[in-house]
C-alpha cells in the first residue's frame, strides 16, 4: 500500500492564481481531511469528508474548495491564491474500524508559497 | 471548534533526562490523540486515550488522560536523540483540533 499520497511536494504561485492540490489514499478509509500547518499554530482543519459525496467545513475553510467523488481521492482547490495561504498542507485519512479509534494517516505534505 | 492548549511550546532536554508535555481543554473531551512529527516530516499517530484516568505506556513514553477528561500529558523518560520532534495532542475524532505542539530538542 502507498498509504496517503500528495502531489505536488512543492509549489510556488502568484497572487490570484488557482490550483489544485491532489490527495489520494489506497486504504479504503472513509474519512479524509485537509490541514494546513503554520509555525507555532499546530495543524488547522480546512475541510473534511466522511465519505464519497459528503464534505464539510473545518476551522479555516475560506479560500478553499473540496470535493469527494470517490473514496480514494480528495483534492483541495485554491480559488484565488493569497500570500496568507503560504503554508504546508497535509492530507490525512482515517477510519473508525468499529473501535472508536480514528487514527489519522498523513500524507507527506505540500509546501506552498504564494508571492 | 474545540480547542486544546499545549505547554510548553519548546522543551530543551539534556540527553538522559525526563520531561513532560501537557495538553489542556476547557471542555470535556471524548478522547484525545497524540502525534509526533519529526523535523521536515508529517505527523505520525502515537496513541489514543479514551477512558477517564487512563494511562498507557509505549516503551519510554507514558500517556495519561485526566480524571475529568479535560487534560492529558505525555511523559518521556531517559530522553534520546530519537525523541527530537514536535509532539501534538489532538481531539475530536476524525475532524481533529490540534494543539500548537511541543517542540523538543535534545542536547547530547
Amino acid at each position: 500500500n502507498a498509504g496517503v499520497t500528495q502531489t505536488p511536494k512543492f509549489q510556488v504561485l502568484k497572487t490570484g492564481q488557482s490550483m489544485t492540490l491532489q490527495c489520494a489514499q489506497d486504504m479504503n478509509h472513509e474519512y479524509m481531511s485537509w490541514y494546513r500547518q503554520d509555525p507555532g499554530m499546530g495543524l488547522r482543519l480546512i475541510h473534511y469528508s466522511v465519505g464519497a459525496g459528503i464534505t464539510d467545513q473545518g476551522e479555516v475553510p475560506n479560500g478553499y474548495n473540496v470535493s469527494r467523488s470517490t473514496t480514494e481521492d480528495f483534492p483541495l482547490r485554491l480559488l484565488s491564491a493569497a500570500p496568507s495561504q503560504t503554508s504546508v498542507y497535509f492530507c490525512a485519512s482515517s477510519y473508525s474500524g468499529g473501535t472508536g479509534t480514528y487514527e489519522q494517516y498523513f500524507g507527506p505534505g505540500t509546501r506552498l508559497t504564494v508571492t | 471548534g474545540q480547542q486544546v492548549m499545549q505547554i510548553p511550546q519548546y522543551q530543551h532536554v539534556q540527553e538522559g533526562e525526563d520531561f513532560t508535555t501537557y495538553c489542556n481543554s476547557s471542555t470535556t473531551l471524548s478522547n484525545i490523540q497524540w502525534y509526533k512529527q519529526r523535523p521536515g516530516g508529517h505527523p505520525v499517530f502515537l496513541i489514543q486515550l479514551v477512558k477517564s484516568g487512563e494511562v498507557k505506556k509505549q516503551k519510554r513514553l507514558t500517556f495519561q488522560f485526566g480524571e475529568a477528561k479535560k487534560n492529558s500529558s505525555l511523559h518521556i523518560t531517559a530522553t534520546q536523540t530519537t525523541d527530537v520532534g514536535t509532539y501534538f495532542c489532538a481531539a475530536n475524532d476524525y475532524k481533529l483540533s490540534f494543539g500548537a505542539g511541543t517542540t523538543v530538542t535534545v542536547r547530547a
